[in-house]
């Protein structure tokens, strides 16, 4: 199984709003990782967690804040985004961090977020 | 720095011709090489990755690419397109210098006729 899931599909919240997108895998891979995607444009990378730590923030705001429960699980809380906020939010997971012997990402199908 | 270029933004091919997308990359030694598929509104699909050996991949989908090193290329080809072949098409390197960054080339977009 190489599957990884996001919910929800879409998500439409307002400024104000407090919201969180999720993220699981069962293929035991122990690197997890967020990335934004707008329109016609490769993903750009938020955050990677290795082994349930932080590993990385590429200096995203701190309006998105993410949170790794366990090995499978990866949340992402979102808290007064802006209208550029709006993009397809992706997950991907690996089975480590590449170091030298590079590890594919496998990504879920991504939550459509629009900020109004 | 190491870098990617997709030198096509879209490319349109008749139903059943042969494909071929391009890739070229900037770096020094040899990377791994990564092609991934995206349809409309969805996430992304690893066709088939280079990491050493045979230069000639094999990937899923009946697609195919192949390393060339004195080229710095790693075009991704498919002998035969179907309509469900249209999507965004990104070749990726991994990054040398960080263990977690893949560089992403721009994406062409395959448009397939009928």
């Amino acid at each position: 199984d190489t599957e990884v899931t996001q919910t929800p599909k879409h998500l439409v919240m307002g400024m104000t709003n407090k919201k969180s997108l999720k993220c699981e895998q069962h293929m035991g891979h122990r690197a997890m990782y967020w990335y934004k995607q707008k329109a016609k444009k490769p993903p750009e990378l938020m955050f990677v967690y290795s082994y349930e730590k932080l590993s990385i923030n590429e200096s995203v705001p701190s309006r998105f804040s993410p949170e790794c429960p366990n090995s499978s699980l990866l949340n992402l809380h979102l808290h007064a985004l802006q209208p550029e906020d709006s993009a397809l939010y992706l997950c991907a997971s690996s089975q480590g961090l590449a170091g030298g012997n590079s590890y594919e990402q496998y990504f879920g199908p991504g939550t459509r977020l629009t900020v109004t | 720095a190491q870098s990617v270029t997709q030198p096509d933004i879209h490319i349109t091919v008749s139903e059943g011709a042969s494909l071929e997308l391009r890739c070229n990359y900037s770096y020094g030694a040899t990377p791994y090489l990564f092609w991934y598929v995206q349809s409309p509104g969805q996430g992304l699909q690893l066709l088939l990755k280079y990491f050493s050996g045979d230069t000639l991949v094999q990937g899923i989908k009946g697609f195919e690419a192949e390393f060339k090193r004195s080229q710095s290329s790693f075009n991704l080809r498919k002998p035969s397109v179907h309509w469900s072949d249209a999507a965004e098409y990104f070749c990726a390197v991994d990054n040398m210098d960080s263990n977690y960054q893949l560089i992403w080339g721009a994406g062409t977009k395959l448009i397939i006729k009928p």
